[in-house]
């Protein structure tokens, strides 16, 4: 069974600087894929960058990157000068790559960004 | 290129009422997932399609709740009778198969009385 951790309910961080939203995560297939969704207070799900299990770098997507470290299980989703636009949830969320294509998703973390 | 459409966007009923929920996919796209996403159990899948045929209905939460995709553009789930504890924001996805990106549609939320 495949487990997502999002230990961060929630994060306040100034407009401008860095913020990193912390993903751990927990399967014993070696294929699968990592994914970060935002959802704001309008509802919608917003696909923001996926990351696979044998990617040899890091995704990035324009201001989001991906800080995949296999080995200790974790898929941080860093977004480099925020915006106040970038307040929402944020979901991770995983996928194996064998048979099931379901996802597994965390808790998510409410990210309000401060002006 | 339309995403994932989905209707009605709100919906009210009472107990006891039947609720159907419409999915149009991403054209192309083969594989059709709902979710549903509530404050106590966050975003949990319900049933999954692979070209029109249900692969994984394991979270589909009892009896009342049936899912049907009848061709490639199309799909319906319904709640008979519906319950105020199937309150939720229900979700259509679609991807292009094993290992693509799931694109959702905007939800409905659905308010039984």
């Amino acid at each position: 069974a495949q487990k997502i951790t999002q230990t961060q309910p929630g994060m306040f961080v100034q407009e401008k600087e860095a913020v990193t939203l912390d993903c751990t995560y927990d399967t014993s297939d070696p294929s699968y894929g990592l994914f970060w969704y935002k959802q704001p207070s309008s509802g919608e799900m917003i696909f923001l960058i996926y990351q696979g299990s044998y990617d040899q770098q890091n995704a990035t997507e324009g201001r989001y990157s991906l800080n995949f470290q296999k080995a200790r299980k974790s898929a941080n989703l860093v977004i480099s000068a925020s915006q106040l636009g970038d307040s929402a949830m944020y979901f991770c969320a995983m996928r194996t790559n064998f048979g099931n294509e379901k996802l597994t998703f965390g808790t998510g973390t409410r990210l309000t960004i401060i002006p | 290129d339309a995403g994932v459409i989905q209707s009605p966007r709100h919906e009210v009923t009472e107990m006891g009422q039947e609720v159907t929920l419409r999915c149009k996919p991403i054209s192309g796209h083969n594989s059709l997932f709902w979710y549903r996403q509530t404050m106590m159990r966050g975003l949990e899948l319900l049933i999954y399609f692979n070209n029109n045929v249900p692969i994984d209905d394991s979270g589909m939460p009892e009896d009342r709740f049936s899912a049907k995709m009848p061709n490639a553009s199309f799909s319906t789930l319904k709640i008979q009778p519906s319950e105020p504890r199937d309150s939720a924001v229900y979700f259509c996805a679609s991807s292009g198969g094993t290992e693509e990106t799931q694109y959702f549609g905007p939800g409905t939320r659905l308010l039984v009385l």
